[in-house]
């Protein structure tokens, strides 16, 4: 069983450009999410998506949007980048969308916007 | 609207001792309550979780934590902590009555004193 997987590691952007983060399930997950963790602090969720369709969405602007595949897996897109934007950005999968479902995460992609 | 707390930033603890990592949260309807840990520059592991039932639920690598109802609270503990224990901890919690997405707590670090 493979775990959840992302890339790249991390990644240099200078502000205005645009980002794209990928994220491969866990096998047999079909819901995915994605979270903000800026320095010292706790993850923040960006939005999850189930099944292909965004079915949640936190406090982010809609330069953050993101798609899931067929097959599970996911991208974080990230447009007009600023510098508040640098960050530890975590995909994590689960079994199904039910509030009891933990989260598997990968290990992130670290973004630094300069 | 729901929340947690984590209202220590860094426990120190002895090798051998028990630990206790604590957390409190708030939410409209009944909680479901969730620990993980951060090892450095890796995402977050799932340790354990509550959904109803037994007020003491046990997890991996030793980790049990209890749920409290009347003090809204969710601490962390182990027996005898390990060296190998030392890491960021986060508390996080879902409700029904909104998003499907888990609000973390700002973190504690947990440091074990050889």
């Amino acid at each position: 069983e493979t775990g959840v997987t992302q890339s790249p590691t991390h990644l240099i952007k200078t502000r205005g450009q645009q980002v794209t983060l990928r994220c491969s399930s866990q096998s047999g997950h079909n819901t995915v999410s994605w979270y903000q963790q800026a320095l010292g602090q706790g993850p923040q969720f960006i939005f999850q998506y189930y099944r292909e369709e965004e079915n949640g969405r936190g406090n982010f602007p809609p330069r953050f949007s993101g798609l899931q595949f067929p097959n599970y897996s996911s991208e974080l897109n990230v447009n007009a980048l600023e510098l508040d934007d640098s960050a530890l950005y975590l995909c994590a999968s689960s079994l199904d969308s039910s509030y009891t479902s933990p989260l598997h995460f990968g290990n992130g992609t670290r973004l630094t916007v300069t | 609207a729901q929340s947690v707390a984590q209202p220590e930033d860094q426990v120190n603890v002895a090798e051998g001792n028990p630990l206790t990592v604590k957390c409190t949260y708030s939410v409209s309807g009944n909680p479901y309550l969730f620990w993980y840990v951060q090892y450095p520059n890796r995402g977050l592991q799932f340790l354990l979780k509550y959904i109803t039932g037994d007020n003491l639920v046990k997890g991996s690598y030793g980790f049990e934590a209890e749920f409290n109802k009347s003090q809204t609270s969710f601490h962390l503990k182990k027996p005898s902590a390990l060296v190998s224990d030392s890491a960021l901890y986060f508390c996080a919690v879902r409700d029904k009555s909104g998003a499907n997405n888990l609000f973390f707590g700002t973190g504690t670090r947990l440091t074990v004193i050889p």
